[in-house]
């Protein structure tokens, strides 16, 4: 069973620069897995925010960016706006066909 | 612009089947680049991908739930739908439908999702 890891929350004061990460539990995430990230607010539906590691979807504000750092796939958002405060997923193509989504990361922008 | 939206029982019985339906708009289920999704989220927890199913009716699923699902297309209606059998208070979750754009990579689209509840 292939297990997608992300930190369960962090915090940012607005302005500031955060990056979020996604790892796998047996192996390095390259562009091989095709990362994505979604944005979750509460009662709403995910949003895709990055694709194919570093794609930003149409639409998506600039301060947003992904790219692959060390092992994992990273989600850095520059400039944290209030309105960034939602839960963040990964989201990796394990091949076969089949995808697997990391747990959420809980961001706070205070 | 693909619109999607989820239709179904709220509440289910232990042991009893969960049936859902995704109606498309906007777009058609014959495209060959979508892939059409089904993903979950328990209360209070994260996402789960289902699985999804091509035009062709082919399909893929979670190697977790793979012997509970079936999933199908029916171009008539322009709709896709998931059934899961044997279900328990564990498949309790927010359904949403998607469609993960084969082109880009990416899930492109998102239903509202609907709540399923299964309890007697």
């Amino acid at each position: 069973q292939t297990v997608v890891t992300q930190e369960p929350s962090f915090s940012v004061s607005p302005g500031g620069t955060v990056t979020l990460t996604c790892g796998l539990s047996s192996a390095s995430v390259s562009t091989s897995y095709y990362p994505t990230w979604c944005q979750q607010t509460p009662g709403q539906p995910p949003r895709t925010l990055i694709y194919n590691t570093n794609s930003r979807s149409s639409g998506v504000p600039d301060r947003f960016s992904g790219s692959i750092l060390g092992k994992k796939a990273a989600l850095t958002i520059t400039g944290a706006q209030p309105e960034d405060e939602s839960d963040y997923y990964c989201i990796l193509y394990v091949g076969s066909g089949t995808w697997v989504f990391g747990g959420g990361t809980k961001l706070t922008v205070l | 612009q693909v619109q999607l939206q989820e239709s179904g029982p709220g509440l289910v019985k232990p042991s009893e089947t969960l049936s859902l339906t995704c109606t498309v708009s906007g777009g058609s289920v014959f495209s060959g680049t979508h892939y059409w999704s089904w993903i979950r989220q328990p209360p209070g927890k994260g996402l789960e991908w289902i699985g999804y199913v091509y035009y062709t009716g082919s399909a893929n699923y979670n190697p977790s739930l793979k012997s509970r699902l079936t999933m199908s297309v029916d171009r008539s209606k322009n709709q896709f739908s998931l059934k899961v059998n044997s279900v328990t208070a564990a498949d309790t979750a927010v359904y949403y439908c998607a469609t993960y754009n084969g082109d880009y990579l990416y899930f492109d689209y998102w239903g509202q999702g609907t709540q399923v509840t299964v309890s007697s």
